[in-house]
């Protein structure tokens, strides 16, 4: 079984602090993870995933496997980040795959 | 581009209504999943489906059915709605193998008194 674990429900920065959202997950095998954002009243949107590892506004995350775990940071936080923030797992297999999702944690970047 | 409809995105209910949220995509996506979100928990995953006339049950199926009679379309239908029903629902669709990126509807309000 699979399962992704966000263990904060909020985190309040002031603007221009770094960020870290943190994530761990459990899973037997090989992973694919995510990080979705969903800003206020917007739909999801897939922020990043570790494969790609790429930097999108400015977040990044890398996959430490040993810890399992796939934070995501970013240097200093804008008042824009202000937002909801799911970590997700897909097993990395061929077909359909179920996602899990986090329970979420919701960034307050303070002005 | 349009991406995921849903339809409404808002509904109030009475205990024992029955509806269906409606999803459509226009990606040609294969892939057609629909997640309830609710405080504290999460996305949780209510049926999913791997392509026209094949759907699965994912984590918290039931009081829910779905068909997929076309790519396009995933309707979600609640058969007797219940207050623990009361979520936010959306809908996502993603292609097969090689992308996994999920695309995502707006999400649809239901409240049910």
């Amino acid at each position: 079984a699979q399962r992704v674990t966000q263990p904060e429900k909020l985190l309040s920065v002031f603007k221009g602090a770094p960020v870290e959202l943190k994530c761990n997950y459990s899973y037997s095998g090989s992973p694919e993870l995510f990080w979705y954002v969903q800003y206020s009243r917007q739909r999801l949107q897939l922020l990043l995933r570790h494969i790609s590892r790429e930097s999108i506004k400015g977040f990044t995350a890398d996959l430490n496997k040993g810890e399992t775990s796939f934070h995501l940071k970013k240097p200093f936080a804008q008042e824009e980040d202000s937002a909801m923030y799911y970590c997700a797992l897909r097993p990395f297999s061929g077909g359909y795959q179920k996602v899990t999702f986090g329970t979420g944690t919701k960034l307050q970047v303070i002005p | 581009n349009a991406g995921v409809t849903q339809t409404p995105k808002f509904q109030v209910l009475k205990t024992g209504q029955s509806m269906t949220l409606q999803c459509a995509q226009d990606m040609n996506h294969e892939y057609m999943s629909w997640y309830r979100q609710d405080p504290g928990m999460g996305l949780r995953l209510i049926h999913y489906s791997v392509g026209a006339g094949i759907t699965d049950q994912g984590e918290v199926p039931n009081g829910y059915n779905v068909s997929r009679s076309t790519t396009e379309d995933f309707p979600l239908r609640l058969l007797s709605a219940a207050p623990s029903q009361t979520s936010v629902y959306f809908c996502a669709s993603s292609t097969g193998v090689g992308n996994t990126e999920a695309f995502f509807g707006q999400g649809t309000r239901l409240t049910v008194v």
